[in-house]
């Protein structure tokens, strides 16, 4: 079935410095990726997301980019902030059903 | 707007015992979703309504679990003859198009 693997599993960057998550999936017909932002004892939050007829999408300091052929996608996050300290999930889903695989989080730790 | 809401927040339980987690999804969103998170893991996919198609079942994880949509509106999740291994965290979401939000989950403690 569909896999998505997410790496780090944890990551610690100093304020300021920006932060890169990968994930590469599986299921070649998958076309939609979110990601999200779950802080302690919270939903998970969307952030960004992207589909796959475009390679890369951008809001404010954070960045999506996207390799349909090596099957895999990447967040940036520019300039970070403590605030920015969370865990973030990579998903992936096809056109044919709704459901969202997820990755195993990166745990995100930004030092003041 | 309102988002997402879940209720209980928490649901402490004794094993064998039936649970009923409720969903309220955001309005107008013709999609509804659970999973669910056990501790430090990542999410599973339960099951997934959208409109008055039949539900998707596949991620449920056995007989015991089933839910249901009433009104194409609040969702209950139900959890029959709960086992220590049902303990985590379940997670609902809603969705217009693709983008999915969720709720504060609901923490369920098996003991």
């Amino acid at each position: 079935g569909e896999n998505v693997e997410q790496h780090p599993s944890t990551l610690s960057v100093q304020e300021g410095d920006s932060a890169v998550i990968k994930c590469t999936y599986s299921d070649s017909a998958s076309n939609y990726f979110p990601w999200y932002k779950q802080e302690l004892g919270k939903g998970p939050q969307l952030i960004i997301d992207i589909r796959s007829n475009v390679g890369e999408k951008k809001d404010q300091r954070i960045a999506v980019t996207l390799n349909k052929t090596a099957k895999h996608f990447s967040l940036h996050i520019t300039e970070t902030q403590p605030e920015d300290s969370a865990v973030y999930f990579c998903a992936a889903s096809r056109d044919n059903t709704g459901k969202l695989i997820f990755g195993q989080g990166t745990t995100l730790q930004v030092k003041p | 707007g309102a988002g997402v809401s879940q209720s209980p927040s928490n649901k402490v339980t004794e094993k064998g015992k039936d649970v009923e987690l409720r969903c309220d999804p955001i309005s107008g969103h013709t999609a509804l979703y659970w999973y669910r998170q056990s501790l430090g893991q990542g999410l599973e996919f339960l099951i997934y309504f959208q409109g008055n198609s039949a539900p998707d079942k596949s991620g449920l994880p056995s007989d015991r679990f089933s839910a249901e949509r009433t009104g194409g509106s609040v969702s209950t999740l139900t959890i029959q003859r709960t086992q220590q291994e049902d303990s985590a965290v379940y997670l609902c979401a809603s969705s217009l198009y693709r983008e999915q939000y969720f709720g504060p989950g609901t923490r369920l403690t098996v003991t």
